[in-house]
């Protein structure tokens, strides 16, 4: 079955900075990879997705970039805020939202 | 915004005993999941639910392990009997529909095996 793969499990930055979170998965057949946030003591909550079709998607602050060759996707969060500390987590699916979940990134953003 | 909610929170039980763990999904959503945590690994996925059947389920799905909505109520995972390895948190998660993909998920009930 799918495998994903969260490379950073934790990563801190200052605010302002850039900070990247990466992901790999295995199965070829996956075509959603959604992120999701969980801040402490709250719920998991959606971010940004991208589908296969597209190799980048923006929202805001945030970017996701998809490398179907590589199977890689990545989460770019510019102009960090204190309030983006929070665990990340990057997740992959070929189809009725039976997600593959990473194990999450702690990110840290420090004032 | 929505919320799925799950009680209760934390459930403590002896090794052998049924537990049922109730979800109360957003209201118009009709897709139901449950994944499980163990401690410092990933959050996995248990099973999914529409129109009350169960659509796929994992391997980690055994046979002690059942869900159902009775009635548009709660969508609960009951677990009989209990084991050791259960021990985890447990998130429920709902969807409107088949074409809509972003996930609502409850905080989770962490469920204590002794």
């Amino acid at each position: 079955g799918e495998k994903v793969e969260q490379h950073e499990s934790t990563l801190s930055v200052r605010e302002g900075d850039s900070a990247v979170i990466n992901c790999t998965y295995t199965d070829t057949a996956s075509s959603y990879f959604p992120w999701y946030k969980q801040e402490a003591g709250k719920s998991l909550h959606f971010v940004i997705d991208i589908r296969s079709n597209v190799d980048r998607k923006q929202s805001q602050r945030l970017t996701v970039l998809l490398d179907k060759k590589a199977k890689r996707f990545s989460l770019h969060i510019t102009a960090t805020q204190p309030e983006d500390s929070a665990i990340y987590f990057c997740a992959a699916s070929a189809g009725y939202n039976k997600l593959t979940f990473g194990k999450g990134t702690v990110l840290l953003v420090s004032p | 915004g929505p919320k799925v909610l799950q009680i209760p929170s934390h459930q403590i039980i002896d090794m052998g005993q049924m537990v049922t763990l109730n979800c109360d999904p957003v209201s118009n959503h009709l897709y139901f999941y449950w994944y499980k945590q163990i401690l410092g690994q990933q959050m996995e996925f248990l099973v999914n639910f529409y129109n009350g059947k169960v659509m796929e389920k994992s391997k980690l799905f055994k046979d002690q392990f059942s869900v159902e909505r009775p009635d548009g109520s709660y969508f609960t995972l009951k677990i009989q009997p209990t084991a050791l390895e259960d021990s985890a948190v447990y998130f429920c998660a709902s969807l409107p529909g088949p074409t809509n993909e972003r996930l609502f998920f409850g905080h989770g009930t962490k469920l204590s095996v002794l």
